[in-house]
């Protein structure tokens, strides 16, 4: 069963400040997911990675498989960046690639 | 942009009764799934559903749980005889043949009192 720790639980950071988010699992995995969701509860996929680095407008996700690491990073936050923030991990091998999910980390962004 | 779509987006419901959650998948996915998130936990895996069967299920999924997709557009989550501790958002997912794509839906709210 793989173990997914997210790190921080919760940041506080002033609008404009860049913002690192931290994932860690503990078994080999086929990707890994940066989720979004906001107060009302939906999610929305932001990335999937298998390997490397993506970006997309301000954030960028990286993943490290063989150390087993991914961080979320916000460039120039804004408060309408204001969520929780949730790394979830697909398996390996045949299956349904059901998701493994982190506790998330929430953010709130002060003008 | 494609979206999966959730029915209803609340439910109280009383202890004991039975309900039934809805969701519309992309219309070309293949996979299906239902995960649940109490209120300040993590969301958990519920049971995947591929080829008109279930393909994985978590011990949370008991004997009280089952999934069904009548009619080849809607994917429906039954939850028998609910308790209290039942009460969670629910979400729907979906995804094609590649593992890119998965797509959330906006949650059902159940309360269960």
């Amino acid at each position: 069963k793989n173990e997914v720790e997210q790190s921080p639980q919760n940041l506080t950071a002033q609008e404009g400040e860049f913002i690192t988010i931290n994932c860690s699992y503990s078994v080999g995995i086929s990707a890994l997911h940066w989720l979004q969701q906001h107060p009302g509860g939906g999610i929305v996929s932001l990335f999937m990675l298998s390997s490397g680095k993506k970006k997309h407008g301000r954030l960028i996700a990286t993943i490290n498989i063989q150390e087993k690491h991914s961080s979320l990073h916000i460039t120039a936050s804004h408060p309408r960046d204001s969520a929780v923030y949730i790394c979830a991990v697909m398996g390996k091998g045949a299956g349904s690639y059901q998701l493994t999910f982190g506790k998330g980390t929430k953010l709130s962004v002060i003008p | 942009e494609p979206e999966v779509t959730q029915t209803p987006s609340h439910q109280v419901t009383q202890m004991g009764q039975e309900v039934i959650l809805r969701c519309v998948p992309i219309s070309n996915h293949l996979y299906f799934y239902w995960y649940r998130q109490i209120l300040g936990q993590k969301v958990e895996f519920l049971v995947s559903f591929y080829n008109n069967e279930i393909s994985e299920k978590s011990e949370i999924f008991d004997d009280q749980f089952s999934v069904e997709r009548p009619d080849g557009s809607n994917f429906t989550l039954k939850i028998r005889s609910t308790k209290l501790e039942d009460s969670a958002m629910y979400f729907c997912a979906s995804r094609g043949e590649a593992l890119y794509g998965y797509t959330f839906g906006s949650g059902t709210r159940l309360t269960v009192v």
